[in-house]
């Protein structure tokens, strides 16, 4: 059973319109964390919620933002995608913040800009 | 200098050969986890230690803390292993909710 889901699996946008990359959980877990994955790339976290407590990473850009509407959903939202957004978006989640406690990881999204 | 370094980058194996991917790490850690990921897939988790050995069917992680090393095993491998491998720790201090990534291995089992 998919515990954490990415939808959609590939989503196609063109240069500056704004798109929405949706992840939920069947976990009920606290924390939801929002990577991107460029090519050949190691993962770099963008922000994380802990429960309603959002938390940006300092080099995140203003054009990324998240909204988390209740403990099952968050939202990455992508105000004006550039040719270099191009990336996958990975969504994890984990029961907390402490370091004893997993990460689960979506399938993540794969987003073309065009 | 990379905080989790793996090694080697890239392993080509036939099938049923014993495969061990490294990690080291120069920082303090609470926490190490190997993952998984298949060319152009998500992530999936293959285990989280902070000492020891654990063991799932093939797959073998072991962790030196003293040494800031830990290793993958596989054995028996298959083709459908062929994928990237990649070690991620959370650090013991600071932000202790972030994984650091290594580089990943790709690991390409022919059959």
């Amino acid at each position: 059973d998919a515990m954490v889901i990415q939808n959609p699996r590939y989503q196609v946008t063109q240069f500056g319109k704004p798109v929405t990359l949706s992840c939920s959980q069947t976990l009920n877990h606290n924390v939801m964390y929002w990577y991107q994955q460029k090519s050949s790339q190691a993962p770099k976290l963008l922000f994380h919620y802990y429960d309603k407590d959002f938390n940006n990473e300092a080099d995140t850009p203003d054009n990324f933002q998240s909204r988390r509407p209740n403990t099952s959903f968050c939202f990455l939202d992508i105000r004006s995608p550039g040719l270099g957004d191009a990336a996958m978006y990975l969504c994890a989640t984990s029961r907390d913040r402490l370091s004893s406690y997993e990460q689960y990881f979506g399938p993540g999204t794969r987003l073309t800009v065009t | 200098k990379n905080e989790v370094e793996q090694s080697p980058q890239n392993l080509t194996a036939q099938e049923g050969e014993f495969i061990t991917i490294n990690c080291s790490y120069s920082v303090g850690i609470s926490a190490l986890h190997w993952l998984q990921q298949h060319p152009g897939g998500g992530i999936v988790s293959l285990f989280m230690l902070s000492s020891g050995k654990k063991k799932h069917g093939r797959l073998i992680a072991t962790i030196n803390i003293q040494e800031k090393h830990s290793s993958l095993h596989i054995t028996a491998s298959h083709p459908r292993d062929s994928a990237v491998y990649i070690c991620a720790v959370m650090s013991s201090g600071g932000s202790n909710y972030k994984l650091t990534f290594g580089k990943g291995t790709l690991l390409t089992v022919n059959p």
